[in-house]
């Protein structure tokens, strides 16, 4: 079965500080990891989707590395604002040619101003 | 052009009772995939459409729950004779090639169902 696990559950941060947190994943049979941002009360919002040993992505003041290799990838935002205050989703496609991903239970990022 | 869409947005329906949701994909996706969502959680797989045809249903619970996308664009998710158990927020989503591994997924707002 696969597994996908994201640490920390929750992060309290002030205003301007930057954090990161982490999504471990199967590194057997590795084809994608996904990125999404999700607010409460609103649609999961895709952020990136990395699929090199390696890769770096950004946009904007969050960005996200890749090691396929032992499994993880880190989600990184510089100069935290109170806007950037969301649950952050990895996900991981299951194997075969198919896209339906299995998600992480998410990091749930607060940000005080 | 317009995002994933989702009707309706809150259904409260009595226990053992039929619910019909409908999700309308992004013009032109290929893929449109279903996703159930309990409170604080990420969602969890149920289905997903390659056009018409329904490529994997593995994530469906039970029999009580069927899904179709006839025409290949809108697809509809049925829920037979409601438990309290079903309710949670159900999310469709849409993306542009066939069921890709890389391939963006795009999340509508999903239909919050109760069931009482």
């Amino acid at each position: 079965i696969l597994n996908v696990e994201q640490s920390p559950q929750s992060l309290h941060v002030q205003e301007g500080d930057s954090t990161n947190f982490t999504c471990s994943f199967p590194s057997s049979n590795f084809y994608a990891l996904h990125w999404y941002r999700w607010e409460t009360a609103k649609s999961p919002e895709a952020l990136f989707v990395m699929t090199l040993n390696g890769d770096e992505k950004k946009k904007g003041r969050i960005s996200a590395t890749l090691n396929t290799k032992e499994g993880y990838s880190y989600l990184y935002i510089k100069g935290s604002q109170p806007e950037d205050s969301a649950t952050y989703l990895c996900a991981f496609p299951t194997g075969g040619s198919q896209g339906n991903l299995i998600f992480g239970k998410g990091t749930k990022l607060s940000v005080k101003p | 052009g317009a995002g994933v869409s989702q009707s309706p947005r809150y259904k409260v329906t009595k226990r053992g009772q039929d619910v019909a949701l409908r999700c309308d994909p992004i013009s032109g996706h290929v893929s449109l995939y279903w996703y159930r969502q309990a409170l604080g959680q990420g969602p969890e797989f149920l289905t997903y459409f390659n056009y018409e045809a329904q490529q994997d249903k593995s994530g469906l619970p039970n029999d009580r729950f069927s899904a179709e996308r006839p025409e290949g664009s809108i697809s509809t998710l049925t829920i037979q004779r409601t438990e309290q158990r079903d309710s949670a927020m159900y999310r469709c989503a849409s993306s542009l090639v066939g069921g890709g591994r890389t391939d963006t997924q795009y999340f509508g707002p999903g239909t919050r169902l109760t069931v009482l």
